[in-house]
């Protein structure tokens, strides 16, 4: 099993549309979570950190189930520039940051 | 500006040559990290440092060496034992103290082998 899957995707949805993406990880031990953004040939970088009461930024909303070893995050009214790839972030205990594989959003007019 | 950077921005390599990636940041971070990135796949640690002088292994270190002299400098070698080098190859900086510290990343090299 991997220590950090995503939902494989592609998503492809209209603008204005909401999609949620959603992550479970395998170790029981991990503090820290993220969601980065990368676009197409770039590094990633940070869109979110995810906390256990939840966070919202904006039209972003993340959610943390500690009991599930679940996160999840959701996109409110798509615009064409959220199309990108979101990669779910888990800190391990021994230092590193585990990566999942990522979910490829397509926003379509 | 405070960031990492990553040079170059493109190599190309013929087989059985050993080429070094750099990266630098003047973030003050303790901890850095190398990780690859294939085509339509996720990222993949090489290694990781999180002080001076010391690093460790990571997923796919084999064919790969680091060094971590200064604080600030966290170069890559890809040795001609790495079997499939072509990839884009990512570092990356973080605190590293307490837990809630994201990690910032370099634009990237992509390497590829002639």
């Amino acid at each position: 099993r991997k220590e950090v899957e995503q939902d494989p995707g592609p998503f492809n949805v209209p603008e204005g549309a909401t999609v949620a993406f959603n992550c479970t990880y395998s170790n029981s031990a991990s503090q820290s979570f993220f969601w980065y953004r990368q676009d197409c040939r770039k590094e990633p970088k940070l869109l979110m950190s995810v906390y256990s009461s939840g966070n919202e930024d904006g039209r972003f909303t993340a959610q943390l189930n500690r009991a599930s070893q679940y996160i999840s995050l959701l996109i409110r009214d798509s615009k064409l520039s959220d199309s990108a790839t979101y990669l779910c972030v888990v800190n391990s205990p021994y230092g590193d940051m585990r990566f999942g594989a990522g979910t490829r959003l397509t926003v379509k007019p | 500006d405070g960031g990492i950077t990553q040079s170059p921005k493109y190599l190309f390599r013929k087989e059985g040559q050993n080429v070094t990636l750099s990266c630098e940041q003047n973030l003050n971070h303790d901890a850095m990290y190398w990780y690859r990135q294939d085509p339509g796949q996720g990222l993949r640690l090489i290694y990781y440092s999180q002080i001076v002088n010391d690093f460790q292994k990571g997923d796919i270190a084999e064919g790969y060496s680091v060094s971590r002299e200064k604080k600030e400098s966290f170069p890559l070698t890809v040795t001609s034992a790495q079997k499939n080098p072509t990839a884009f190859y990512l570092c990356a900086s973080r605190i590293d103290r307490g837990y809630d510290n994201e990690q910032f990343f370099g634009p990237g090299t992509r390497l590829t082998v002639l």
